[in-house]
């Protein structure tokens, strides 16, 4: 069974503090790595999509990269404005549906 | 484009009652999804329809109904609320082939409360 894993549930950080958040999956062919980010009361929000492993997506202080076994979102000096849960999916090959995990919680503190 | 819009936006049933969530996409993608997310559950697939009048069930599809007549509505159907489906219920929609889907674009939302 196709299995999306986000870790942590929650992270706290000071504006301008950098870090990762993580997702790892288990997939029996991977098609493509979603990333969505999602605002309190509003619908998921697409920022990257990974296809092979070794590819990196950016976008403003974003970047996503994928291996075999699981992605990272970097988060390059944060801002309270990147506040938001941020959600991984997968999509197996041959499937339409996407397996969503279940987010991170991103906090950043003025 | 408006994207993809829901209505309503939020909404109280009594156990027993009936309703209908509706979609709506303007960016002529073939494929259509409805989900449901819980607190602390990832996004639940519930039915996803390929094309006009080509629906299929997704991993929760029981206590729902789904219809597609035509390529830009995707109604979701609650024919007995119960108070299990008390949940915010995302519609999506994206383009597709048999191998390959493009990213999801989803709508805002519709909050039900099951009482």
């Amino acid at each position: 069974e196709d299995q999306v894993t986000q870790s942590p549930e929650a992270l706290r950080l000071q504006e301008g503090e950098s870090s990762s958040l993580n997702c790892s999956y288990t997939v029996s062919g991977l098609r493509g790595l979603f990333w969505y980010r999602q605002d309190p009361g509003k619908g998921p929000e697409f920022l990257f999509t990974l296809y092979s492993a070794g590819e990196e997506k950016e976008k403003e202080r974003l970047k996503a990269t994928l291996t075999k076994k699981e992605s990272f979102l970097h988060i390059t000096a944060p801002k309270p404005e990147d506040s938001a849960t941020y959600l991984c999916a997968v999509q197996a090959t041959g499937f339409q549906k996407l397996v969503f995990g279940t987010g991170t919680r991103l906090l950043v503190s003025p | 484009n408006a994207g993809v819009t829901q209505t309503p936006k939020f909404r109280i049933l009594k156990i027993g009652q009936s309703m209908t969530l509706q979609c709506a996409q303007d960016m002529n993608h073939n494929y259509m999804y409805w989900y449901r997310q819980d607190p602390g559950m990832g996004l639940k697939l519930i039915y996803y329809s390929v094309g006009a009048g080509i629906t299929d069930k997704g991993e929760v599809p029981n206590g729902y109904n789904v219809s597609r007549s035509t390529t830009e509505d995707f109604p979701l159907r609650l024919e007995l609320a119960a108070p299990s489906q008390t949940s915010v219920y995302f519609c999506a929609s994206s383009y597709g082939t048999r191998d390959l889907q493009e990213t999801q674009y989803f709508g805002p939302g519709t909050r039900l409360l099951v009482l």
